[in-house]
């Protein structure tokens, strides 16, 4: 079956721009995590959503960052009023459940300028 | 909290058997283990999970200890296809707090 998907693969935007990322998890995957991933860097933790619910949004990095989950299917990223440092490549998984494999998407690469 | 700590590069050659360790001194009693494999370009890939003693799949067998404050991933015979960044991710399972530690990855390089 088709696995995770996020779009759009590349984003290039204006410094104080809004932007969405969208993810498009496994069907029947109940857990979605989005993590931020800067250049040679490891992966950020931003948010968990177990369902529509996100019981764990402690990685979020400021009140710009948010993101939601409809129909236990996809989800969207939003940041606001982007800075540069919001430069990076972000990185959504789903899962069958807690502790389970995360399957990951391709990435969105995002590059404010 | 657990906090994993793992080498930030290793070198190896084909054929040779690579472990790369990874140190988490403050895992909760129910945190599993799980390690990644990360090429360019690409979002990790998952490898194998374990809980406590040994844990074996067809690419790598994952090694803890009965104190379970480290974990080393073992890849035999590594091949040139191997080179990638290693992640180790401690995930806690109680409740709805979850929360989840990932390493900050281990190059790993393979040479002919």
């Amino acid at each position: 079956g088709a696995g995770v998907s996020q779009s759009p693969s590349n984003k290039v935007t204006e410094k104080g721009k809004d932007v969405e990322l969208r993810c498009d998890p496994i069907s029947g995957h109940t857990a979605l995590y989005w993590y931020r991933q800067r250049l040679g860097q490891g992966l950020e933790f931003l948010i968990y959503f177990q369902g529509n619910s996100a019981p764990d949004k402690s990685g979020l990095p400021s009140d710009r960052f948010s993101a939601e989950r409809t129909g236990e299917s996809v989800s969207t990223l939003t940041i606001q009023r982007t800075q540069q440092e919001d430069s990076a490549v972000y990185l959504c998984a789903s899962s069958l459940g807690r502790d389970r494999e995360q399957y990951f998407g391709p990435g969105t690469r995002l590059t404010v300028t | 909290l657990a906090k994993t700590t793992q080498p930030i590069s290793m070198d190896s050659y084909e054929g040779q058997e690579v472990n790369i360790t990874c140190s988490h001194n403050n895992i909760a009693t129910n945190d599993y283990i799980t390690w990644y494999q990360q090429f360019p370009s690409q979002g990790p890939r998952f490898i194998i999970q374990g809980y406590k003693t040994k844990v074996t799949n067809e690419v790598a067998s994952l090694f803890i200890p009965a104190d379970r404050k480290s974990s080393t991933l073992s890849l035999p015979r590594v091949s040139l296809s191997d080179t990638a960044v290693y992640y180790c991710l401690v995930g806690n399972n109680a409740g709805n707090n979850r929360k989840l530690i990932w390493g900050l990855g281990t190059s790993l390089a393979v040479n002919p």
